[in-house]
């Protein structure tokens, strides 16, 4: 059974500071993604990481991938207030089926 | 990418009663799923929408509880059977497209908040 595993599961941070968030998982994977949830709502595709030593930026968001390892970082730069919310990381497997790590919240304050 | 949307948003219903959910696409996907995310918790998928044939279940979850249609690639259903409290979560349709040798991300509905008193 995938196991997917996320730590902190909650993060204050004060704004203006770097943090990074963990991912890892227990099988191989051809896809890992990472999602934003805004109370309330659904959930927003940040990144799609498809190959090892992959990473992507957007904004003060960096996310890599290290299929070795069976990990992957989701890194914040300079934090800002608008960043605070639950972020998830999720592992595909056959069918596109996919397992989910259990959420970091993550509160920016000023 | 495609527009998902979903009916009800929101449902307060009794105990006892089922409840349809409806996810309907902007364009034709090749894959639709339907997770479920009980209050405070993370997203666990119960099924994989299969069109024209009957749906995938995981471990967990069984059709006769969660009974899902597919009639075509830009609609399927969920229904919730029998409900009772613990059926109280968001429901949330994803779409993933398959062409040309190209695999699409994976999207997510708006979702349905469900309510079981």
């Amino acid at each position: 059974e995938l196991k997917v595993e996320q730590n902190p599961l909650f993060l204050s941070m004060q704004e203006g500071k770097n943090y990074t968030i963990y991912c890892n998982y227990s099988t191989t994977s051809d896809r890992l993604y990472w999602y934003r949830q805004d109370p309330g709502k659904s959930l927003e595709s940040l990144f799609v990481l498809l190959s090892n030593g992959a990473v992507k930026q957007e904004g003060r968001l960096m996310a890599s991938l290290d299929t070795k390892a069976r990990l992957s970082t989701l890194h914040i730069t300079a934090a800002v207030h608008d960043l605070s919310a639950t972020y998830f990381c999720a592992v595909e497997t056959s069918g596109s089926r996919l397992t989910f790590g259990e959420g970091t919240q993550l509160t920016v304050n000023p | 990418s495609a527009v998902i949307s979903q009916k009800p948003s929101r449902d307060i219903c009794q105990r006892g009663t089922s409840l349809t959910i409806q996810c309907q696409v902007d364009s034709q996907v090749t894959m639709m799923f339907w997770y479920r995310q009980q209050p405070g918790q993370s997203l666990t998928l119960i099924a994989t929408a299969n069109q024209g044939s009957e749906a995938t279940y995981e471990s967990g979850f069984v059709i006769d509880k969660f009974p899902i249609s597919r009639p075509n690639l830009t609609f399927s259903t969920l229904t919730v059977s029998n409900m009772s409290p613990e059926d109280s979560s968001i429901y949330l349709c994803s779409v993933e497209s398959v062409g040309a040798g190209v695999r699409y991300e994976q999207y997510f509905g708006p979702g349905t908040r469900l309510t079981v008193t």
